[in-house]
């Protein structure tokens, strides 16, 4: 039972665009919401990451935005390059205490140049 | 500095056979995780360890899967009579402490083929 659902499954995105990547999860005691970035035989790497005290975080042309009531988070890429072409994962930790990540499915992104 | 290491990368192994699969994690980090990442499907936490507290097994599919940290560094996942559902990449992390704030580091992970 996945515990954070994550769509879409994949998209293909033009240089320069915005690629968009939405997460809902059902468990409330969640208190920690990072994205990771997977490059092809690499480790996932933190992305961005957000708590629940906050509505949006942009580091770069990342952005995290965050909706409590809806239960749901995204991900914006803006000015989507070749290099952003990954697999992402959103994730949720908590309560305190729990420290294991909860993965959703992941996102297979391509960009063309 | 070094980042978290696995080994060996691939291993292809018979149904029935036993595996035994290793992380080294970052230097002072007393947090380490084991989670498992099947094709197409999000990552699946395993096992954790927090210095020298009790495991937290609760991922761990069934009883053919064991993990140890030996001296608070080195782990090592053991698969004991592996099936082909068993396999998928295995990946280790590791974070300073298990904190909930605190990033986890993950390693390039272990290709594990049943066959």
């Amino acid at each position: 039972q996945q515990q954070v659902k994550q769509s879409p499954q994949s998209l293909i995105v033009q240089k320069g665009g915005i690629s968009i990547i939405n997460c809902a999860y059902e468990n409330t005691a969640f208190d920690y919401f990072p994205w990771y970035q997977q490059f092809p035989g690499k480790g996932p790497a933190l992305l961005i990451a957000i708590r629940p005290d906050v509505s949006e975080k942009k580091e770069g042309r990342f952005t995290i935005s965050f909706n409590k009531s809806a239960k749901q988070f995204s991900l914006h890429i803006m000015d989507s390059q070749p290099g952003d072409s990954a697999t992402y994962f959103c994730a949720a930790r908590g309560p305190l205490g729990d420290y294991k990540l909860s993965f959703g499915a992941g996102t297979t992104v391509t960009v063309r140049a | 500095g070094a980042g978290v290491s696995q080994s060996p990368s691939n291993k292809v192994t018979e149904k029935g056979k036993d595996v035994e699969l290793r992380c080294d994690p970052i230097s002072g980090h007393t947090a380490l995780y084991w989670y498992r990442q099947s094709l197409g499907q999000g990552l699946e936490f395993l096992i954790y360890f927090q210095g020298n507290s009790a495991p937290d097994k609760s991922g761990l599919p069934s009883d053919r899967f064991s993990a140890e940290r030996t001296g608070g560094s080195v782990s090592t996942l053991t698969i004991q009579r592996t099936q082909q559902e068993d396999s998928a990449v295995y990946l280790c992390a590791s974070s300073q402490k298990a904190a909930i704030y605190n990033e986890q580091f993950f390693g390039p992970g272990t290709r594990l083929t049943v066959l």
